[in-house]
């Protein structure tokens, strides 16, 4: 089984609905991420979490709210869908402490109609 | 507030030929980079790092990277192509001080391998 599992890894939906990509981790770690993943920008934060109690924008957040349900789930939302949100959506992990690496997901790819 | 460019987001080497991947970091402070390589259909999967121990880096698949602080450079390289390692690449730095585990990321480079 994956360290990082997302569920669904393909979504197609229309302008307006409500989604929940969640992810779920099996590693231990505190730090969960979300990133979106567009052609040509490489890979942007939209939020991040260092324990349940603690949620944080990262770079690109509007249009988007989490949930971190506990240690091992981060769940993303998106409250009314839009076109440019399409892309690739990748969950990551990773320990405390200086230089420590991230830990991927195999990404969710949401079409919105 | 850090930065990374990759030069480059299209690289085509002859299987066999040596790969080199550019990238250039900016960073107000010591930086932690990171390669990462995702295959089609999949998640990133880390390839290296380099975290001040040792400026030439070796990764997994025969990977290699050298830090040099005077050029800002994170250059990713291998001695002889697969046809395997066609993937697309990314170059990362984490951010200052590395306490807050965010990384940036660069464009990517695709990188194609010919028989």
């Amino acid at each position: 089984d994956a360290d990082v599992t997302q569920t669904p890894r393909n979504r197609i939906t229309k302008t307006g609905k409500r989604i929940m990509l969640e992810c779920s981790q099996t590693k231990g770690h505190d730090r969960m991420y979300w990133y979106r993943q567009d052609p040509g920008l490489g890979l942007r934060l939209i939020y991040y979490s260092f324990d349940v109690k603690d949620i944080n924008k990262g770079e690109i957040s509007d249009g988007y709210s989490v949930s971190r349900q506990a240690q091992a789930k981060f769940s993303l939302s998106l409250e009314s869908a839009i076109p440019n949100q399409t892309a690739l959506y990748f969950c990551a992990t990773s320990e405390r402490g200086s230089g420590q690496p991230q830990h991927f997901g195999d990404g969710t790819r949401l079409s919105i109609l | 507030a850090q930065s990374v460019t990759q030069l480059g987001s299209h690289v085509s080497v002859s299987e066999g030929a040596l790969v080199l991947l550019r990238c250039n970091y900016s960073s107000s402070v010591p930086p932690y980079l990171f390669w990462y390589v995702q295959y089609p259909n999949q998640g990133l999967q880390l390839l290296l790092k380099y975290t001040s121990a040792a400026t030439l880096v070796k990764g997994i698949n025969g990977f290699e990277a050298e830090f040099k602080k005077s050029e800002t450079s994170f250059h990713l390289t291998k001695p002889s192509a697969h046809m395997s390692d066609a993937a697309e690449y990314f170059c990362a730095v984490s951010d200052e001080g590395g306490s807050y585990g965010k990384l940036t990321f660069g464009q990517g480079t695709i990188l194609t391998v010919h028989p």
